[in-house]
């Protein structure tokens, strides 16, 4: 498969722990972007990365959030002493950099806080 | 920032039937607009989208039509059948930055 893949697709915690999330891109993408999905809503966007350079983030998103993306290929997104509010779906999404670029979605981690 | 309306929520139509999906947006350095299509527990797949330059684009049974002037730019659905409900995203995007979504809408196909 050689379309965007994230892991988990499923993760169930309880409050105050700590989750992370994988988003691993299409390769040749180099444009890489995290979105949060509540039912019924569109997606949220996070934040975005071009190549390892975190290029824009969200001025809704919490300190407890924090995303990465070390090598400019896969990255991760950490959500640190979860919350109930923060139950949701996470997408990350990936595009090339060369103009305006179709993106695409990757199957999502859906996240259940206790 | 950007802000992206859409109209309706929800719309039903008989099977058949055309079905038009509307979206405003209020940054005017926004240039590329894409409609996704996202089926109850599946990712976002895009369907069709147009850049600033052109007002109209179709394929087979979508078109979108963009109105650079009053900042909209419309979904259009012919023929529609059953496996067309979904909710389907507007969203506006200035090269290739920051993508913003808007609500969706609940389409539904009654046969």
């Amino acid at each position: 498969d050689t379309g965007v893949s994230q892991d988990p697709r499923h993760k169930i915690t309880k409050r105050g722990q700590n989750v992370t999330f994988r988003c691993d891109p299409i390769s040749e993408h180099n444009r890489l972007y995290w979105y949060r999905q509540t039912l019924g809503q569109g997606p949220e966007f996070l934040t975005y990365f071009q190549n390892e350079a975190q290029l824009e983030k969200s001025r809704l998103l919490s300190d407890r959030f924090s995303a990465e993306r070390p090598k400019g290929s896969f990255s991760t997104l950490e959500i640190q002493r979860t919350e109930q509010g923060d139950s949701a779906m996470y997408l990350c999404a990936s595009s090339l950099a060369t103009g305006i670029s179709e993106q695409f979605f990757g199957p999502g981690t859906r996240l259940t806080v206790l | 920032g950007e802000n992206v309306e859409q109209h309706p929520s929800t719309l039903s139509v008989q099977e058949g039937d055309s079905a038009v999906i509307k979206c405003t947006y209020s940054d005017s350095a926004s240039n590329y607009f894409p409609w996704y299509k996202q089926e109850l527990g599946k990712r976002p797949q895009l369907i069709i989208d147009i850049r600033s330059n052109v007002g109209e684009k179709k394929d087979q049974r979508i078109a979108v039509t963009l109105n650079k002037t009053a900042k909209h730019f419309s979904l259009h659905i012919t023929e529609t059948q059953p496996e067309d409900s979904a909710v389907y995203f507007c969203a506006a995007n200035n090269y290739g930055q920051n993508f913003v979504f808007g609500p969706g809408t609940r389409l539904s196909v009654l046969p």
